[in-house]
């Protein structure tokens, strides 16, 4: 059974740097094909995708935002983590942690999600 | 980067009836690379159909996805009251930056 969840502060304040982990069970990251994405949601809005990790490590990144984020996975503890950096009102939302994996057929689609975080960026 | 554009923003549809919602991509999205997600308040998005038409798991045959290039489409046949939701398409052709559209929202008429 695949399983995500997201962790981190519910309330950072302007200028600071976020940090949310994605603990996951129920697949490896060691797995060829394998990737984790961070994806976010403001209050009422739509999606937008933030960054994704390889089984191999390769890394990418939204291009509006990639001069502020890191993504790194531990595949030992089936974690992946995602900073944030300068975070300003505007990044309030609910982030969510999401897999995909490719095989031999192609990409799946974003097939499982966790339950998302929360977070509030306010003074 | 791609952009996707989706329409309407908000369809209004009767139980039972038919609903047709569009995802257009600002660039031919490769290999067909274009998912459809559905939201519902308060719950993470589910996938629905990724490769343009193809259903995931455990998804009835009333949902469909359609389309090629940079024109798809999404269709429910017969509106169940568990489908009145946000929708959400999605390329993940070659290498990132991924783009979510804008959402179209199903309401009840």
């Amino acid at each position: 059974q695949v399983t995500l969840r997201e962790s981190g502060p519910a309330l950072v304040k302007p200028t600071q740097t976020l940090t949310l982990t994605c603990t996951f069970s129920g697949f490896s990251l060691s797995t060829t094909g394998m990737c984790v994405n961070w994806i976010r949601q403001p209050p009422g809005k739509a999606l937008e995708w933030l960054a994704r990790v390889d089984w191999d490590d390769d890394k990418y990144y939204s291009t509006s935002l990639k001069t502020r984020l890191t993504i790194s996975k531990d595949t030992s503890r089936n974690q992946v983590v995602l900073t944030m950096t300068n975070m300003d009102p505007v990044d309030t939302g609910t982030y969510y942690c999401a897999r995909i994996q490719a095989t031999s057929s192609g990409w799946s689609g974003i097939d499982y999600w966790g339950q998302g975080t929360l977070v509030t960026v306010s003074s | 980067e791609i952009v996707l554009t989706q329409s309407p923003g908000t369809l209004s549809v009767s139980p039972g009836e038919r609903a047709t919602l569009s995802c257009r991509a600002s660039q031919s999205v490769s290999s067909s690379y274009l998912a459809w997600y559905q939201q519902k308040p308060g719950q993470a998005p589910r996938l629905l159909i990724y490769g343009a038409s193809s259903r995931a798991t455990g998804i009835p045959d009333r949902f469909s996805g359609s389309g090629s290039g940079t024109d798809f489409t999404l269709t429910i046949s017969r509106l169940e009251p568990e489908d009145f939701a946000m929708y959400y398409c999605q390329q993940y052709g070659s290498s990132p930056p991924w783009t979510f559209g804008q959402g179209t929202k199903v309401e009840i008429k």
